[in-house]
C-alpha cells in the first residue's frame, strides 16, 4: 500500500522549535518531489514547501522563508519539515504529499499523508 | 504569493451539473499547464481529483473535468451526487517556482 504517514505535531510555545516527519512506503520514494502543505482550523490549504527527488532544491513560501528548512533521506524515505521561531500563526494541520514529474508535465499531489497538527500557544 | 480566487461556495440539486471556477494570474494559472484540483471531506486528507488542467487520476470519477481559459481555470462536476458535497481547491505552479493554492469552495447538494 502506498503511504505517506506524518508525526512530530504537538504543541511548541512561540519562538519554539519542532520537526516534522514525512515517512514514505509502498513506492519508490526518490522518484517524487515532497510537498508540506498547512491548514489552519476552519480556514483553506495553504501551500508551505517543497523539495526535489534527491534534495538539491527547495522552496518555501514567503511567510516560513528564513524559519523553515525542508530535507530528505532518500535511504530512510524520509522527509522533514524543520520548524523553528515558530508564531501562533502556524497553528494547522500540516500535510506532506508526492509529486511526480514526467516529460510534459507533473501526475499532481496524488498522494497525501494524513497530516498532523501543531499548535502554537503559550 | 496571493491565493487564487474561487467562489466561497457553489450549490446544485441532484444531477445538476455545476463549474467551480480559479482565478489567478499570468504569473500562475495563465503561464502554466499545471493547475491542480482537490476534493477534501470533513476531517480527511485532500484529494487529487484533477492535474494539468484537465488530466484525473486512476479511479477518479469521469463526472470531474478540468479547462483552463486564460488566467481561469475551472472545475466541472456533473450529475451531482450527494457525495460530491466537500470543499474543493484549485492550485497551480509559479512562475517563482512555487505552489499557491485557491481559497477553497464549499459544494453544496441541495
Amino acid at each position: 500500500e502506498v503511504l505517506l504517514v506524518e508525526s512530530g505535531g504537538g504543541l511548541v510555545q512561540p519562538g519554539g522549535s519542532l520537526r516534522l516527519s514525512c515517512v514514505a512506503s509502498g513506492f519508490t520514494f526518490s522518484d517524487y518531489w515532497i510537498h508540506w502543505v498547512r491548514q489552519a482550523p476552519g480556514k483553506g490549504l495553504v501551500w508551505v514547501s517543497r523539495i526535489t527527488t534527491e534534495g538539491g532544491g527547495a522552496d518555501y513560501a514567503d511567510f516560513v522563508m528564513g524559519r523553515f528548512t525542508i530535507s530528505r533521506d532518500n535511504a530512510k524515505n524520509t522527509a522533514w519539515l524543520q520548524m523553528d521561531s515558530l508564531r501562533v500563526e502556524d497553528t494547522a494541520v500540516y500535510y506532506c504529499a508526492r509529486l511526480k514529474l514526467h516529460g510534459g508535465g507533473s501526475y499532481g499531489m496524488d498522494v497525501w499523508g494524513q497530516g498532523t497538527t501543531v499548535t502554537v500557544s503559550s | 504569493q496571493s491565493a487564487l480566487t474561487q467562489p466561497a461556495s457553489v450549490s446544485g440539486s441532484p444531477g445538476q451539473s455545476i463549474t467551480i471556477s480559479c482565478t489567478g494570474t499570468a504569473s500562475d494559472v495563465g503561464g502554466y499547464h499545471y493547475v491542480s484540483w482537490f476534493q477534501q471531506h470533513p476531517d480527511k486528507a485532500p484529494k487529487l481529483i484533477i492535474y494539468d488542467v484537465f488530466n484525473r487520476p486512476s479511479g477518479v470519477s469521469d463526472r470531474f473535468s478540468g479547462s483552463k481559459s486564460g488566467n481561469t481555470a475551472s472545475l466541472t462536476i456533473s450529475g451531482l451526487l450527494a457525495e460530491d458535497e466537500a470543499d474543493y481547491y484549485c492550485s497551480s505552479y509559479t512562475s517563482r517556482t512555487t505552489q499557491v493554492f485557491g481559497g477553497g469552495t464549499k459544494v453544496t447538494v441541495l
